[in-house]
């Protein structure tokens, strides 16, 4: 199945940890784009990536969130030092140009 | 303005009927596309329908349609004989460009709560 791969599925933190989630993309697209949820709401924008590039970053926190999509190899959202209001669903979704968004199955992130 | 504005936080319907799901959108991108996503309780975003901005036609997959007014800017999902599977959250979501790229913006959801 070339669907889009989302691991660890529920990651637990501790304060002041790292969390590090993983996206990679449906086969043969060049688009990630990363999203957040917190309960009952709706999907929050983070970034959009192509290759080795950030696109859009306008819905990253400045301090401690960062993205990246090498050239090889999945696409990495990184959070430092978590706090309890990181606590999320994080979905990653990639699509070719022009083209639904096609959702991995997210990262629970739980911070004790 | 919002860019896709879902007015229903919550709808019910009775099973076998048909539900109509209401979805506004404002853009000012000539080229623009609009999507449906279920997300049932156990959390995975499953992609429902699509309509492009220039299809005379509306976008129809087995019991889901999508009434596309443009002049009124509204993309309503339609689904008939309603399942108590179909009970979950639908986002409404819209493609526009931005430069060489896509945006994708999404409304803030319906919980549809199918009875039996």
């Amino acid at each position: 199945n070339a669907g889009v791969m989302q691991n660890p599925r529920h990651l637990v933190r501790r304060r002041g940890q790292e969390a590090r989630l993983r996206c990679s993309p449906m086969k043969g697209h060049s688009h990630v784009y990363w999203y957040r949820q917190l309960p009952e709401e709706g999907l929050k924008f983070m970034v959009y990536l192509q290759k080795e590039n950030i696109i859009d970053e306008s819905g990253m926190p400045k301090e401690r969130f960062s993205a990246e999509f090498p050239k090889e190899g999945p696409s990495i959202l990184r959070i430092q030092q978590v706090v309890r209001g990181d606590s999320a669903a994080y979905f990653c979704a990639s699509s070719q140009q022009g083209g639904p968004l096609h959702f991995g199955n997210g990262t629970r992130l739980t911070v004790t | 303005a919002q860019k896709i504005t879902q007015t229903q936080p919550g709808m019910f319907v009775q099973e076998k009927e048909a539900v109509t799901l209401d979805c506004t959108y404002d853009t000012s991108d000539p080229s623009y596309g609009l999507f449906w996503y279920k997300q049932p309780s156990s959390g995975e975003m499953i992609f429902l329908i699509y309509q492009g901005s220039y299809d005379q036609q509306n976008a129809t997959e087995g019991r889901y349609s999508l009434n596309f007014q443009k002049a009124r800017k509204s993309a309503n999902l339609v689904i008939s004989a309603s399942q108590l599977g179909d009970s979950a959250m639908y986002f409404c979501a819209m493609r526009e460009k931005t430069g060489n790229f896509n945006k994708f913006y999404f409304g803030s959801g319906t919980k549809l709560n199918v009875k039996p």
